[in-house]
C-alpha cells in the first residue's frame, strides 16, 4: 500500500512570496490533516478535512493561509504572503476513520515539505 | 487550551526499558491516547493507541490510569534504534465543547549502546 506522497520535498522562498504543498493521502481515507512542525516542537494542527469538507481550521492563520481538497482525494495547501516565521516543516497526515468516530486518531503522515522563508 | 506535557528528554541503554509520560488533563471524554515516533526529516509514525487500562502491540505498551489524565508508553528492551522524539497525541476538551487535536511537545530518547 503506498502512503502519503507529498511534495516538494523542499521549498525555498522570499518573504512575502507565495508557495503551495501537495498532498496525496493513502488510497480510500477519508480524513486528511495539515500540520505545522517548527523545529523542536510537535506538530500543530492547521486544518482537517473529512472527505472534502472542512472540520476544524481554528488554527489556520486565515489571512495568509489556504487549503483546499476538492474531490475529496488531494489536498493543497497555500501560503500567500509568506513571512519569515512561516518556516517549518508542513505534514500532510491521513487516516481511515471518520474523525466522528470516537476520537481515534491513528493517521499516516508523508514525509513532509520543508519550508525556509528568506 | 490545555497542554499535554512530557519530559524533554530520557536516556537509555540498549536492553532497557523505557516508559514515557503524557500528562494531558483535560482529555476529551471520548478520545484515544495515541503516540507516535518522529526520526528526524521524517513524518511521525503511529506506535500505539488506547483509551484505558493497558494495550499492548508488538511494539509498546500503554498504561492509562483510570482518570486517563495520563498516559505511559513502554518500550520493552529498546535498541540504538529506537533513537527518535515520541509524541503523545490527544483532543483536548475546548471550552466551545469541540475538541482539539494537540501533540505533545515530544520526548527525545536517546539509546547508548
Amino acid at each position: 500500500e503506498a502512503g502519503v506522497a507529498q511534495s516538494p520535498r523542499y521549498k525555498i522562498i522570499e518573504k512575502r512570496q507565495s508557495v503551495a504543498f501537495w498532498c496525496n493521502p493513502i488510497s480510500g481515507h477519508a480524513t486528511l490533516y495539515w500540520y505545522q512542525q517548527i523545529l523542536g516542537q510537535g506538530p500543530k494542527l492547521l486544518i482537517q478535512f473529512q472527505n472534502n469538507g472542512v472540520v476544524d481550521d481554528s488554527q489556520l492563520p486565515k489571512d495568509r493561509f489556504s487549503a483546499e481538497r476538492l474531490k475529496g482525494v488531494d489536498s493543497t495547501l497555500k501560503i500567500q504572503p509568506a513571512k519569515l516565521e512561516d518556516s517549518a516543516v508542513y505534514l500532510c497526515a491521513s487516516s481511515p476513520r471518520p474523525f466522528r468516530l470516537a476520537g481515534s486518531y491513528e493517521q499516516y503522515f508523508g514525509p513532509g515539505t520543508r519550508l525556509t522563508v528568506t | 487550551l490545555a497542554k499535554t506535557t512530557q519530559p524533554i528528554s530520557m536516556d537509555s541503554y540498549e536492553g532497557q526499558e523505557v516508559n514515557i509520560t503524557c500528562s494531558h488533563n483535560n482529555i476529551a471524554t471520548n478520545d484515544y491516547i495515541t503516540w507516535y515516533q518522529q526520526f528526524p526529516s521524517q513524518g511521525p509514525r503511529f506506535i500505539i493507541q488506547g483509551y484505558k487500562t493497558k494495550v499492548t502491540n508488538e511494539v509498546a505498551s500503554l498504561f492509562i490510569p483510570a482518570d486517563r489524565k495520563s498516559s505511559t508508553l513502554s518500550l520493552p528492551r529498546v535498541s540504538l534504534s529506537d533513537t527518535a522524539v515520541y509524541y503523545c497525541l490527544v483532543g483536548d476538551r475546548r471550552d466551545t465543547g469541540r475538541r482539539a487535536l494537540t501533540f505533545g511537545s515530544g520526548t527525545r530518547l536517546q539509546v547508548q549502546p
